[in-house]
């Protein structure tokens, strides 16, 4: 079946550091790819997406590539600020499928 | 536009009892998908309804059942509860059924405790 496994945390840094959270994937197929975030108390909100291999997914700084020789979907943002603490979620659409699967998250941190 | 709404927002539950959760999809959206978050993990897919009619369930069992009205609202019944049903319950609805990329809109959830 379909797995996601990311980086486990927390990931604390420092304001103005580069962040990576390592995201790889197990499935059938073509799926989709997301990354969602979690702020504290909140649902879950839609980051960046890619739906096909070498796709590029990117918004408020964060970006992403869909890599299937690697099955990866690393999530990275060059200078991160406070306001981007939250939990981060990796998850997959699989082809064929209408449901997504989740990583365990990734509690990030940014200290001023 | 307004986006999914999930109600209660907190509630607490003795173990056996039973349990009723409300989300009402976002604007325009026909599709609705329920998860179950447990403290400190990813959310996990428990079932989705279109068009009135379960349309693909997880590995759950089935005193965790639902419902989807005409406005495509939609209910999570949880029968039965046990402690380890304590969780977040998060709604998303989306505007098509199928597969792939469809965009899922999540609610902020409701927080359950079983005692």
């Amino acid at each position: 079946g379909n797995s996601v496994t990311q980086m486990e945390g927390p990931v604390t840094l420092s304001e103005e550091a580069f962040l990576t959270i390592n995201c790889t994937y197990t499935a059938t197929g073509y799926p989709s790819l997301f990354w969602y975030v979690q702020y504290p108390g909140e649902g879950l909100q839609l980051l960046l997406k890619a739906t096909k291999a070498d796709d590029k997914g990117s918004n408020k700084g964060f970006e992403a590539t869909y890599r299937k020789e690697t099955t990866s979907f690393h999530l990275e943002k060059g200078s991160v600020q406070v306001s981007d603490s939250a939990v981060y979620f990796c998850a997959l659409s699989g082809a064929g499928s209408y449901q997504l699967t989740f990583g365990k998250g990734t509690k990030l941190s940014v200290i001023p | 536009e307004t986006g999914v709404t999930q109600s209660p927002t907190h509630l607490i539950k003795t173990r056996g009892q039973q349990v009723t959760l409300r989300c009402s999809s976002q604007s325009g959206h026909n599709t609705v998908s329920w998860y179950q978050q447990a403290l400190g993990q990813g959310p996990q897919f428990i079932f989705q309804y279109y068009r009135e009619e379960e349309n693909g369930r997880g590995n759950f069992p089935p005193r965790f059942s639902g419902l989807q009205f005409p406005n495509y609202s939609s209910e999570l019944n949880v029968n039965a509860l046990e402690l380890d049903d304590s969780a977040l319950y998060l709604c998303a609805s989306s505007l098509v059924a199928t597969s792939g990329n469809n965009e899922q809109f999540f609610g902020p959830g409701t927080r359950l405790t079983v005692l």
